[in-house]
């Protein structure tokens, strides 16, 4: 199956401060999602990115897709306590109608 | 608009048991999916149904594992015998199914609340 690596595994910011989680891919991805999963919670959607270089804003996140189509990333401004919680990305192949997950950056915001 | 429901949300049950959860998709929703989540883990797809045929199971042990989504709504997941390494939350999403052209792009899944398994 589709190999992805994510990270860092785990972040510790403080409050205001950025926060930056990479996806990386050895193969070329058709594309990726990107998930939040808030502490004994279940995953939510937060973006779906499809073109080589596409950049999507939602207010304070960011979101990348490389030109080669192998990596991306996630950049939140100013993080808030709101914030806490594990990103994922999630990847299908080319000719892959299987969607998989990496391990996810864990999340921490410290007042 | 109601959400994905499964149930149980939690189950303990000892090793060589079988254990069955149920996912109710969101309502029109063709594609359904079975995550299993190992604690510090992403999901890991198990099965993916388009409406009631499977899409894609090669993840899934198909020795214990089992798995059906009769007349394309509701779905069971099944295991018999469990492992201790089956411990898991077991997530359920759906989606209105692949998307763009060519189908190269997924629609958004929504994810059901889980079921927390834990064998003993």
């Amino acid at each position: 199956g589709q190999q992805v690596m994510q990270i860092p595994q785990y972040q510790h910011v403080q409050e205001g401060e950025d926060f930056t989680t990479y996806c990386n891919s050895s193969t070329t991805l058709s594309n990726i999602q990107w998930y939040k999963q808030r502490p004994g919670g279940h995953p939510v959607f937060l973006i779906q990115l499809v073109k080589s270089g596409e950049v999507k804003k939602q207010k304070r996140l960011t979101f990348q897709f490389g030109e080669a189509k192998k990596n991306s990333s996630l950049h939140i401004t100013a993080t808030q306590t709101t914030d806490v919680g594990t990103y994922f990305c999630a990847v299908s192949g080319a000719g892959s109608y299987q969607l998989t997950f990496g391990k996810g950056t864990k999340l921490s915001v410290i007042p | 608009e109601a959400g994905v429901a499964q149930s149980p949300r939690y189950k303990i049950i000892e090793k060589r048991q079988s254990v069955a959860f149920w996912c109710n998709p969101i309502s029109g929703h063709a594609t359904l999916y079975w995550y299993q989540q190992i604690l510090g883990q992403g999901p890991k797809l198990l099965i993916q149904f388009q409406n009631n045929g499977v899409v894609d199971d090669s993840q899934l042990p198909k020795d214990r594992f089992s798995a059906e989504r009769l007349k394309g709504v509701d779905s069971t997941l099944k295991i018999q015998p469990a492992k201790l390494e089956d411990s898991a939350v077991y997530l359920c999403a759906s989606s209105t199914g692949l998307a763009g052209i060519n189908h190269r792009s997924y629609n958004e899944q929504f994810f059901g609340p889980g079921t927390r398994l834990t064998v003993l």
